[in-house]
């Protein structure tokens, strides 16, 4: 059973517009939870992050929402740019004060920015 | 070197065979991670290792052995593996964390193993 799904395998966005990518969650036991960015035989790479006590942070072209309500977190990036291109991935955590938690990712959304 | 090193980056081995993947940070982080990612299912922890000491097996098979003599170094070591563990498999170091400090973890670019 997924914890963390993202139901849009890919997504098509125009080069200066608004891509938006959606991640929902079922334990509500989340109370961290990541956005990474992946290009094809690379690593993921970090890009923003937020705490469960929070429903918003922004670093740059990326702002990520959280709705705890819901359980559900969206990525936005704009203006999107071609280098943008790339498989995203929203991952979560449970935070037990140990220090260090494994975290519990998406299958991924493939963005492709159209020039 | 910098960020997170893992070799080898492409494997291949039969299931009677022993091999060894090997992970090392140059971050400074005390806490790291093994990840596996099969065709079309997202990325699953493996294990996880603070400071040295592991503190999470996520029902993995005993023909997975991790190892981590110190907190730069992770190793997975490897034996009479099925063809279904073939997958791309991902090493990650964090800082950990504390009330105040979140953290993130940075992965290596991978392993991609096949099994025959």
């Amino acid at each position: 059973d997924q914890q963390v799904k993202q139901n849009s395998p890919s997504l098509s966005v125009q080069e200066g517009r608004i891509s938006i990518l959606n991640c929902d969650y079922t334990n509500s036991m989340f109370d961290y939870f990541l956005w990474y960015k992946k290009y094809p035989a690379e690593g993921p790479t970090f890009l923003i992050s937020i705490s469960s006590i929070k429903d918003k942070n922004e670093d740059g072209r990326f702002t990520v929402f959280l709705n705890k309500s819901a359980k559900h977190l969206s990525l936005h990036i704009v203006p999107s740019q071609p280098g943008d291109s790339a498989v995203y991935f929203c991952a979560a955590s449970v935070r037990s004060g140990g220090g260090a938690d494994g975290l519990t990712f998406g299958k991924g959304t493939h963005l492709i920015i159209q020039p | 070197e910098t960020g997170v090193t893992q070799t080898p980056r492409h494997l291949v081995m039969g299931m009677t065979n022993k091999k060894s993947l090997k992970c090392e940070q140059h971050l400074g982080h005390n806490a790291m991670y093994w990840y596996k990612q099969s065709a079309k299912k997202p990325l699953e922890l493996m294990f996880v290792y603070n400071f040295k000491e592991q503190t999470e097996n996520n029902s993995v098979p005993s023909r997975f052995s991790p190892e981590c003599p110190n907190s730069s170094h992770l190793f997975l070591h490897l034996h009479t593996l099925q063809p279904e563990d073939s997958a791309l498999y991902l090493c990650a170091s964090s800082q950990g964390y504390d009330d105040v400090i979140s953290y993130e973890q940075y992965f290596g670019p991978g392993t991609r193993l096949t099994v025959t």
